[in-house]
């Protein structure tokens, strides 16, 4: 069974850091890792796609990086303003028999003080 | 481009009622699936469809079920409502089914049982 571990749960940093936010999965039968934002009470904000083939996705301020062999993903945030406090989640879409289940971490809080 | 569509976004039902949540995905994608979001259990996944077929089902029980009509609209209904069916209810869409594509998310049906 996929289990998806996010590491810290809650971050707060002031405005300008850079930051970096982490994501364990146990199983690496996968074949891609999403970086989602959410906002309170709000749907999620795809923000990367890596594909399992990938080791790294660039858009912005934002970096994801994949180490599928070790389980692994950091999502790493430059710059960070206060626009940027959110949760971010991570998740892992399953290949093989469970083809098309995503299994997701619990999210880091992150908040960005001005 | 829409995005993806989810209706009603607000509902309140007691227990023992029924209740059918609606889902229009991107135009052009095929593949919905379905996600319950709690504080407790974090985000779980449900099903998924592709092409009005059923391609992978979470550990729900069969109270939980689904279905995908010829234009890819999905609708997921819930029988016999309990306390613990109080959450929100996430429907993303994607361009393939069995899991290679990125995931886009709606804004959610927010469920409250009484």
């Amino acid at each position: 069974k996929q289990e998806v571990t996010q590491i810290p749960a809650a971050l707060s940093v002031p405005e300008g850091e850079n930051l970096v936010l982490n994501c364990s999965f146990t199983d690496s039968a996968i074949y891609n890792l999403q970086w989602f934002r959410q906002d309170p009470g709000k749907g999620l904000t795809s923000l990367l796609l890596i594909q399992s083939s990938q080791r790294e996705q660039t858009s912005g301020r934002l970096n994801a990086s994949l180490d599928k062999s070790s389980g692994r993903s950091t999502l790493y945030i430059a710059a960070s303003q206060p626009g940027d406090s959110a949760t971010y989640l991570c998740a892992v879409r399953a290949s093989g028999a469970n083809a098309g289940k995503s299994t997701f971490g619990d999210g880091t809080t992150l908040t960005v003080k001005p | 481009k829409a995005g993806v569509t989810q209706t009603p976004r607000y509902l309140i039902k007691t227990r023992g009622q029924q209740v059918t949540l609606s889902c229009s995905p991107i135009s052009g994608h095929r593949s919905v699936s379905w996600y319950q979001q709690t504080p407790g259990q974090g985000l779980q996944f449900l099903f998924e469809y592709f092409s009005e077929t059923q391609r992978n089902k979470g550990n729900f029980p069969g109270r939980f079920s689904g279905r995908q009509f010829s234009n890819s609209r999905s609708e997921m209904n819930v029988s016999t409502l309990e306390l613990g069916d109080s959450a929100l209810y996430l429907c993303a869409s994607s361009t393939t089914g069995g899991g290679t594509g990125e995931l886009f998310f709606g804004e959610g049906s927010r469920l409250t049982v009484l």
